[in-house]
């Protein structure tokens, strides 16, 4: 079975431009999520999809993140325009979700998208 | 605000020794927690899992922990390391809606 699948592994640029990175889940998984882990800290979640629709997206810094989810199945996170501390891995994981069920808690990760702004 | 804290930050083992590692969480509800461990240079995976049921808990690779409700803890153990065991590991508890939040991770060496 094929893992989550993420791009690019790494990207260096300057403070004001932007990046964005990209995500193929799981085959079937219908949630998807993304997560910024800064070095030293653990995994903070900046978004979760069901399917195509926003579950969750508190945490997304919405003046300059930005994600889509279009037909429910791979994923863009978008930075524009980058700060410093915008520095991070960038994760992003799927899991399985039945149709009207809970989530059984299991994520599956990619390897991330590590950023270094400068 | 619902969180996960983990207690050590860095942890410095030899081997065979054993290996506690706290974990607590604040959260009234319902909860599911994991542990999950990334090993230098891979992606994060799971270790072990509770949802319900026996409070002791084992996963991959000897690993065990146990959910004490009382003291809202979910430890990880193992009674003896080995030098592969070198990785981050993370709690996480599971909240309703399928929202997973993160402990700050504990990075453990073992050294041979």
């Amino acid at each position: 079975e094929a893992g989550v699948a993420q791009s690019p592994r790494y990207k260096i640029i300057e403070k004001r431009q932007s990046v964005a990175f990209w995500c193929n889940p799981i085959s079937g998984h219908a949630t998807l999520y993304w997560y910024q882990q800064i070095l030293g800290q653990g995994p903070k979640l900046l978004i979760q999809f069901q399917n195509n629709g926003v579950v969750d997206d508190s945490q997304l810094p919405k003046d300059r993140f930005s994600a889509e989810r279009l037909k429910g199945v791979d994923s863009t996170l978008k930075i524009q325009p980058a700060k410093l501390e915008d520095s991070a891995v960038y994760l992003c994981a799927s899991s399985y979700r039945p149709s009207g069920g809970v989530n059984t808690g299991e994520l599956f990760f990619g390897e991330g998208s590590r950023l270094t702004v400068l | 605000a619902q969180s996960v804290s983990q207690h050590n930050h860095h942890v410095i083992l030899s081997e065979a020794a054993s290996l506690e590692l706290g974990c607590n969480y604040s959260y009234g509800g319902t909860v599911n927690l994991f542990w999950y461990v990334q090993y230098p240079g891979q992606h994060l995976q799971l270790l072990l899992k509770y949802f319900s049921g026996d409070p002791l808990v084992k996963g991959i690779k000897g690993f065990e922990a146990e959910f004490i409700k009382s003291k809202f803890s979910f430890n990880l153990r193992k009674p003896s390391v080995q030098w592969s065991d070198t990785a981050e590991y993370f709690c996480a508890v599971i909240l309703q809606g399928g929202k997973l939040i993160f402990g700050q991770g504990t990075e453990l060496s073992v050294k041979p």
